[in-house]
């Protein structure tokens, strides 16, 4: 299994709301990422998890919070998010980290009202 | 800003022709890697290569890395309407860190 799967594929809420998004791997892969894409723009890096541990912080809000429950699973906690907060959010996977290349999810299209 | 640039910024060709696209970054790499993104979807990794080569192929992708001058290209040759996609470098700024650069958005016309 090469891929990393995520949920749901779009995503829209309010902003007193609180939703997750979901991805998981089953590649054996050690570090998990969250990315935040807006339109014509490249990914930007949200945070990093290696060995279930969280490893970056790119000084991200904390209506933001992220979660590895396990090595397979990575998940994002959204609450009182903004309008400008709707974006493309992507999730990935690399073997360990260290400088390899990243296997990319589908991504979750979230829109914020 | 971290970010490396592309250029250009939009690509348009016909069908058979190749398609050059170029990268340059900003500080010292390990390695320089492209992705492929179709429409709103995910990133789907093409090709990666290290600071001490000069030159990779895959299939009809061919990437050439100058450290000196901190710039990449990736020629595409006999491009097909699939190939329609945006296409971003990406350097390895930590062990964890990607950075992507500003991409550019390829068009081939059947």
């Amino acid at each position: 299994d090469t891929e990393v799967t995520q949920t749901p594929k779009h995503l829209v809420m309010g902003m007193t709301n609180k939703k997750s998004l979901k991805c998981e791997q089953h590649m054996g892969h050690r570090a998990m990422y969250w990315y935040k894409q807006k339109a014509k723009k490249p990914p930007e890096l949200m945070f990093v998890y290696s060995y279930e541990k969280l490893s970056i912080n790119e000084s991200v809000p904390s209506r933001f919070s992220p979660e590895c429950p396990n090595s397979s699973l990575l998940n994002l906690h959204l609450h009182a998010l903004q309008p400008e907060d709707s974006a493309l959010y992507l999730c990935a996977s690399s073997q360990s980290g260290n400088r390899d290349e990243q296997f990319f999810g589908p991504g979750t299209r979230l829109t914020v009202l | 800003s971290q970010q490396g640039e592309e250029d250009p910024q939009a690509l348009s060709i016909q069908e058979g022709e190749n398609a050059t696209m170029n990268c340059s970054y900003k500080t010292s790499i390990n390695n320089l890697q492209w992705y492929r993104q179709n429409s709103g979807r995910g990133l789907v990794h093409l090709i990666l290569i290290r600071s001490n080569e000069r030159e990779k192929h895959s299939g009809r992708l061919r990437v050439t890395l100058d450290t000196s001058k901190k710039s990449s290209s990736l020629l595409i040759t006999a491009s097909r309407a699939a190939d329609t996609a945006s296409y971003f470098c990406a350097t390895d700024y930590s062990s964890y860190k990607l950075i992507f650069g500003s991409g550019t958005r390829l068009l081939v016309r059947p």
